[in-house]
């Protein structure tokens, strides 16, 4: 089946620097990626779309220029969590779907703490 | 009034009972799609329905177009079926729209 690897799984930065996870489609060509975010206890929230060859869209209230959306490839999209922040600090997990007949598939998550 | 309702919010039950959690939503839809997250926050999607019935081992999901409303059955519930379950739908686009989530507890 569809696998979409995400990296790292946990990562802890200091304030003021910049993290980038990694989301790899494994055996399929994702055109489209979806980054969320996740706070303890509650509901995945879409942060943005990630289109490959192009701009990411966004989700009103997400700060496109603290979180650095790239879909260079078919099988790779990167978010950059830049100039963290411990209020950034949160778990984070793309999916990706091969077509629309196909469900989602979901990367194992981030877990991200800004110290 | 969230687009997409899921109860019961918690759940907890003896191992071998039979469970079931409703989703409604209040928005047309392509799909409906439920989920499993485990304690580790990895995400598993355990179907995908547009209409009828689906069954895949002890999971059963469910779903009536006309009073927008799917639900997702566990027959001889096991510890190991202990996670937050999620029903998302497919709105438009590609983008989900979640649920808040079932969490399930199994006891032995």
């Amino acid at each position: 089946g569809a696998v979409v690897s995400q990296h790292p799984s946990r990562v802890i930065c200091k304030s003021g620097t910049s993290v980038k996870i990694e989301c790899r489609s494994l055996d399929f060509q994702a055109t489209t990626m979806f980054w969320y975010r996740q706070f303890p206890k509650k509901s995945l929230m879409l942060m943005a779309t990630s289109n490959e060859g192009s701009k990411a869209t966004y989700e009103q209230g997400v700060e496109k220029d603290k979180f650095l959306i790239n879909h260079a490839s078919l099988t790779l999209s990167t978010l950059t969590v830049t100039s963290a922040h411990p209020e950034d600090s949160s778990f984070y997990i793309c999916s990706a779907r091969q077509g629309a007949v196909y469900g989602y598939t979901f990367g194992s998550g981030t877990r991200l703490t800004v110290v | 009034k969230n687009e997409v309702e899921q109860s019961p919010q918690n759940l907890t039950a003896q191992e071998g009972e039979f469970i079931t959690i409703n989703c409604s939503y209040s928005v047309g839809i392509s799909a409906l799609h439920w989920l499993q997250q485990h304690p580790g926050g990895g995400i598993v999607s355990l179907f995908m329905l547009s209409s009828g019935k689906k069954k895949h081992g002890r999971l059963i999901a469910t779903i009536n177009i006309q009073e927008k409303h799917s639900s997702l059955h566990i027959t001889a519930s096991h510890p190991r079926d202990s996670a937050v379950y999620i029903c998302a739908v497919t709105a438009g686009a590609q983008k989900l729209v979640f649920g808040q989530g079932t969490r399930l507890t199994i006891n032995p």
